[in-house]
């Protein structure tokens, strides 16, 4: 069974830095491309950034390029978020998802639970 | 503003049929890049319904079916029922922008 579990979210100020996790298991990470998705309370979805199979090829949003890095560990079936310079309107449930291949840019085939992201001074 | 436009919302009878609409351009849907689209129910995360235009994962009932035609897309389901109601949203890639893009998203009520 396919599991994605999000972890690192929480309260930050605006202008700090964040950095969020996503442990996977029951595929073989290294094969498959990883998104990040995002949820503003009572909003629609916004892709955030993905990533191909072997960090080779990696899109971003233009609302978070330049201050979002995406990055995966496939020793650790791992990806990761880091967020900097964080803004009140980055406030959001975080959704880490597994693509339906090796390359980004197609469907997100399987959805974690989320973590929630919230920045408040 | 979405690059991808959905109807905020759509209703209808249990036992009827609905279309949600995804309207589109040439940097996308119109530039040939597949649409799929995804159910959320309040609370918990997007599950996929229809993947590559028309295709639907195991598990999904042949209620819900999709059609893409130029710049748009539609997703249909027939015989509402009640468990239906939920958040829908199409994707896209977008050329332009290299980068995935929803929808808004369409709200349905089952009345």
């Amino acid at each position: 069974e396919v599991q994605l579990v999000e972890s690192g979210g929480g309260l930050v100020q605006p202008g700090r830095s964040l950095r969020l996790s996503c442990a996977a298991s029951g595929f073989r990470f290294e094969d498959y491309a990883m998104y990040w998705v995002r949820q503003a309370p009572g909003k629609g979805l916004e892709w955030v950034s993905g990533m191909s199979w072997n960090s080779g090829s990696i899109g971003y949003a233009e609302t978070v390029k330049g201050r979002f890095t995406i990055s995966r560990d496939n020793a650790k079936n791992s990806l990761y978020l880091q967020m900097n310079s964080l803004r009140t309107e980055d406030t959001a449930l975080y959704y880490c998802a597994r693509g339906d291949s090796s390359s980004w840019g197609r469907y997100l085939e399987y959805w974690g639970q989320g973590i929630l992201v919230t920045v408040s001074s | 503003q979405s690059v991808l436009t959905q109807p905020p919302s759509v209703s209808g009878a249990p036992g009827q049929r609905v279309t949600i609409s995804c309207t589109g351009s040439s940097s996308n849907i119109g530039a040939g890049y597949d649409v799929h689209w995804y159910q959320q129910v309040p609370g918990t995360a997007p599950k996929v319904l229809i993947y590559v235009n028309n295709y639907r994962p195991s598990g999904v009932p042949d209620r819900f079916s999709g059609s893409k035609s130029g710049t748009s897309a539609s997703l249909a389901i027939t015989g509402l029922q009640a468990e239906d109601e939920a958040d829908y949203y199409c994707q896209s890639y977008d050329s332009s922008l290299s980068g995935v893009v929803f929808g808004g998203g369409t709200k349905l009520t089952v009345l």
